[in-house]
C-alpha cells in the first residue's frame, strides 16, 4: 500500500513568486493536513481538510491556501513568496481521530531566493 | 493553547545503550493524546509511539517505550540497545482536538547521535 506522497521534493522560486504543492494521503484516509517546518523547528500546523472542507487553520496569512479534491488529494498554494517562506512542507494524511497518529510524506523542500 | 517543551537540543548514546529523549506539556484538556515521531536527515516524520491520556500503562513499540508521568505531565522516550540507524531528529507532539479541527502541536525537537 503506497505512502503519501508529496510532489515536487524540492523547490527553488523566486520572491513574488507563487507556489502549488501537491499531497496523495493514503488509499482510506479521507483527512489531509499541511505542516511548515523552517530549519531548527518542529513542524507548524497550517491547514487540516477533512471530506474536502477546511477544518482548522494555522497561524498563517492568507497568502497561504488550499484545497481538497474528491479523491482526497491536496494542495497547498503559496503566493507572492518571501525569502521566509523557506522550509519543508510536510502533508499528513489520517484517519480522524486515530490513535495511531498522522502518516506524513517526505515533505517538499522549498527554498525562495 | 497546549504546549510541548523539549530541552535537549542534541543527545549522544553509545550503540547499544539505552536512551531516554525528555518531553513535558501543558494542557487544560482532560483528554489527549501524546505522540513520537523520528526524522532522518531525509525529512520524513516516522510516527514511533502513541500515548493515551487515560491509558492505564505505558506504551511501548519494540525498542520504543514511554515512560509517561501524568501528574508531573512528561511523556519521555525511552531508546533501547540504540542501533546506528538511530540518529535522527526526534519530536514529541500532542494532538489538539478544537472546534471540529484536530492537528499536532509539535515541541522543537532533540538531535539524537548514536556513536559506534
Amino acid at each position: 500500500d503506497a505512502g503519501v506522497t508529496q510532489s515536487p521534493t524540492h523547490l527553488i522560486k523566486t520572491r513574488g513568486q507563487h507556489v502549488t504543492l501537491r499531497c496523495s494521503p493514503i488509499s482510506g484516509h479521507k483527512s489531509v493536513s499541511w505542516y511548515q517546518q523552517v530549519l531548527g523547528q518542529g513542524p507548524q500546523f497550517i491547514f487540516q481538510y477533512y471530506e474536502k472542507e477546511e477544518r482548522g487553520r494555522g497561524n498563517f496569512p492568507d497568502r497561504f491556501s488550499a484545497r481538497q479534491f474528491p479523491n482526497y488529494s491536496s494542495e497547498l498554494n503559496v503566493n507572492a513568496l518571501l525569502l521566509g517562506d523557506s522550509a519543508l512542507y510536510l502533508c499528513a494524511s489520517s484517519l480522524v481521530g486515530s490513535n495511531y497518529g498522522y502518516t506524513f510524506g517526505s515533505g517538499t523542500r522549498l527554498t525562495v531566493v | 493553547a497546549q504546549k510541548i517543551t523539549q530541552t535537549q537540543p542534541g543527545m549522544f548514546v553509545q550503540e547499544k545503550e539505552a536512551v531516554t529523549l525528555d518531553c513535558t506539556y501543558d494542557t487544560s484538556d482532560p483528554s489527549y493524546g501524546l505522540f513520537w515521531y523520528k526524522q532522518p536527515s531525509s525529512g520524513e516524520m516516522i510516527f514511533l509511539i502513541y500515548q493515551g491520556s487515560y491509558d492505564q500503562q505505558n506504551a511501548t513499540e519494540g525498542r520504543y517505550s514511554l515512560n509517561f508521568q501524568k501528574a508531573r505531565k512528561s511523556a519521555n522516550l525511552v531508546i533501547s540497545a540504540s542501533q546506528l540507524g538511530d540518529s535522527a531528529m526526534y519530536f514529541c507532539a500532542m494532538r489538539e482536538v478544537q472546534g471540529g479541527s484536530e492537528k499536532l502541536v509539535f515541541g522543537k525537537g532533540t538531535k539524537l547521535t548514536v556513536n559506534p
